[in-house]
């Protein structure tokens, strides 16, 4: 089975550019989630979807950052315009909303660095 | 307060030695699941181990254990007979069931190293 499968792994742009991390999450899962990762902060949630709508966006930092779900295969944050200090590596993760036991899988993760 | 806390932010064990990874949580929903996920160097989030609020035995699978003592509010991780692959991030988890949004929550982390 294909796991979660985020593009690019790697991203290196330009401060002020706009930038697209993309996911597509295990076929069959409902819920989906972007999470950030740096040393200082840890891992943070930004947004996560059930069955395609945004239930969550608070983590998102500012009005820069946008996720969207068209469709249950597929989710894209975006960042516009990026800063130096959204480098960090995102990470999409999907799961079935329920049962409760169904655990989070993670992808590899995007290592977004801003200069 | 803090849905998820581990204490721990580094340990050291030796090979082939067992090690306890702390892990408490705070939640007034009856219903929910704890999960721990390992992150190597390499950066991927490796799902463990899984242990519902209402599971009567605590979750076990294969050298990984989870000492859950609901009173208590802690799910430590045990980890028997480390290995040096085991050196990694490990992080504690934890949804509701009861919460419709279906959030996971995480904590900050411990480091562990194993030592040859």
């Amino acid at each position: 089975d294909a796991g979660v499968i985020q593009s690019p792994r790697h991203e290196v742009t330009e401060m002020g550019q706009e930038v697209t991390l993309r996911c597509k999450p295990i076929s069959g899962h409902n819920s989906l989630f972007w999470y950030r990762q740096t040393m200082m902060r840890g891992l943070e949630l930004l947004i996560y979807f059930n069955n395609n709508v945004p239930i969550d966006d608070s983590g998102m930092p500012e009005d820069r950052f946008s996720a969207k779900m068209p469709n249950a295969s597929f989710s894209t944050l975006k960042i516009q315009p990026s800063e130096p200090r959204d480098s960090a590596v995102y990470f999409c993760a999907s799961s079935f909303s329920r049962p409760r036991n169904s655990p989070l899988h993670f992808g590899n993760g995007t290592r977004l660095t801003v200069t | 307060a803090q849905k998820i806390t581990q204490t721990q932010p580094g340990m050291f064990v030796q090979e082939k030695e067992a090690v306890t990874l702390d892990c408490t949580y705070d939640t007034s929903d009856p219903s929910y699941g704890l999960f721990w996920y390992k992150q190597p160097s390499s950066g991927e989030m490796i799902f463990l181990i899984y242990q519902g609020s209402y599971d009567q035995q605590n979750a076990t699978e294969g050298r990984y254990s989870l000492n859950f003592q609901k009173a208590r509010k802690s799910a430590n991780l045990v980890i028997s007979a480390s290995q040096l692959g085991d050196s990694a991030m490990y992080f504690c988890a934890m949804r509701e069931g009861l919460n419709t949004g279906n959030q996971f929550y995480f904590g900050t982390g411990t480091s562990l190293t194993v030592i040859p």
